[in-house]
């Protein structure tokens, strides 16, 4: 079946511009997750979506990161005023339920900030 | 805060080499632990994974034993292929909160 689908797969950007990066969940899904890698470092956290809902947005690192799941699948993280800081790869994952242990992640969005 | 600590890449090794990444954590309470793995050009996947103090989960050859009494969840394989070559991550995540807090990650490379 199909994974997890992220969208771009690279976006380049300027300092100070607005971008969006999509992430197609597992079908039935409910949980779904934003994580972001910085080159050579694991994967860190940002948001927990379960549900239409963010149940957890404390990994967000300030006001610029938003993401949003209206309708309780697609999710769409937005960043505004892009920093070169922000340049990284951003990951998404789903699980089945919020408390499944397994997370499936999607190939990530490659962002670079010039 | 929460913390997992895996030993530095990259770790080179011979086929049919034995294979040990350490990993060693830091939490509060009772985490899960779990190993993934990211091949060339492919997302994270979750390799194994051990829920409660003593478990050992294993797939593809590989194990890991969650030991609480060194906090610590070591990855080996017996005889490594080069198939194998891939970026390995050791992560934790604590009880209701479902969020993954993941080492830096161990780049390993098998030779022919």
């Amino acid at each position: 079946g199909a994974g997890v689908s992220q969208t771009p797969s690279n976006k380049v950007t300027e300092k100070g511009k607005y971008v969006e990066l999509r992430c197609d969940p597992i079908s039935g899904h409910t949980a779904l997750y934003w994580y972001r890698q910085s080159l050579g470092q694991g994967p860190e956290f940002l948001i927990y979506f379960q549900g239409t809902g963010a149940a957890d947005d404390s990994g967000l690192p300030n006001d610029r990161f938003f993401a949003v799941r209206p309708e309780g699948s697609v999710s769409t993280l937005k960043i505004q005023r892009t920093e070169r800081g922000d340049s990284a790869v951003y990951l998404c994952a789903s699980s089945l339920t919020g408390t499944s242990y397994e997370q499936f992640f999607g190939p990530g969005t490659r962002l670079t900030v010039l | 805060g929460d913390s997992v600590t895996q030993m530095e890449g990259p770790v080179t090794l011979s086929e049919e080499a034995f294979l040990t990444i350490n990993c060693t954590y830091t939490a509060t309470g009772y985490p899960s632990l779990f190993w993934y793995v990211q091949y060339p050009g492919e997302g994270l996947q979750l390799l194994l994974k051990a829920t409660k103090a003593d478990d050992k989960g294993s797939n593809k050859g590989f194990e890991a034993t969650y030991r609480k009494e060194t906090t610590s969840f070591h990855l080996e394989k017996g005889s490594v292929q080069v198939s194998d070559s891939a970026v390995y991550f050791c992560a934790l995540s604590k009880t209701g909160a479902q969020k993954l807090v993941f080492g830096q990650g161990t780049r390993l490379t098998i030779n022919p």
